[in-house]
């Protein structure tokens, strides 16, 4: 069965320090990939998708970049952190072009003090 | 562009009466919807979903009917329990463009009492 993977699970990082969100999926092969982000008033914001290995789209112009070095996981990144990057992260992923919906990972709550 | 409106929240219930979230969309061609909640401090669940008009998707008692006249995907459980108290959001996907990506609704806080 497929399963997906997020971590750390909180954490808690200074204005201006870098930060890495990993994610990876197991079970399936080639899936689409996503990453949202939740404010605190609840709504989610599409940040990145990849449809592929080294192909990513980014949705909103902000501080924060996306990767994929293999087929399976999926990085955030930030070079330098600001307070309105505090937030939920969440990973999702599908396995392609069709009505299967997203699964989601378990998401990471950072706050950026 | 495309969009999904849900109504506002939070809704309180009493346990065992009857839950109705709204959400209305809007987009071109056919979008299959979707429904997913979210429990406190956790990821989003795929609840349940439609892929064409007049589908009805369900589970753990909770319905929802694809209405492409009404532009509606409307939520809707019998008799609801204080474990359903969660945030739910309403989402369509253009699945062939983009990536498949999902639009999300503001989602709809759910309080339910013993």
């Amino acid at each position: 069965s497929q399963t997906i993977h997020q971590w750390p699970a909180t954490l808690v990082q200074p204005v201006g320090s870098p930060l890495s969100l990993e994610c990876t999926v197991e079970g399936t092969s080639n899936p689409n990939l996503y990453w949202y982000r939740q404010a605190a008033g609840r709504g989610l914001q599409l940040l990145f998708y990849s449809v592929g290995i080294g192909q990513i789209s980014s949705e909103v112009p902000q501080n924060l970049s996306a990767s994929r070095p293999q087929d399976r996981q999926f990085i955030l990144s930030s070079k330098k952190l600001l307070h309105s990057d505090s937030g939920f992260y969440l990973c999702a992923w599908t396995p392609g072009r069709g009505p299967y919906g997203y699964t989601f990972g378990s998401g990471t709550r950072l706050t950026v003090v | 562009g495309d969009s999904v409106t849900q109504m506002e929240g939070p809704v309180t219930l009493s346990e065992e009466a009857f839950l109705t979230i709204n959400c209305t969309y809007t987009a071109t061609g056919y979008p299959s919807l979707f429904w997913y909640v979210q429990y406190p401090g956790e990821g989003l669940q795929l609840l349940l979903k439609a892929t064409k008009a007049d589908d009805k998707g369900s589970n753990k008692g909770f319905e929802a009917t694809y209405r492409k006249e009404t532009t509606s995907f409307h939520l809707e459980k019998g008799s609801v329990q204080v474990s359903d108290s969660a945030v739910y959001f309403c989402a369509l996907s253009r699945i062939y463009n983009q990536g498949g990506k999902l639009i999300f609704g503001q989602g709809t806080e759910l309080s339910v009492k013993p």
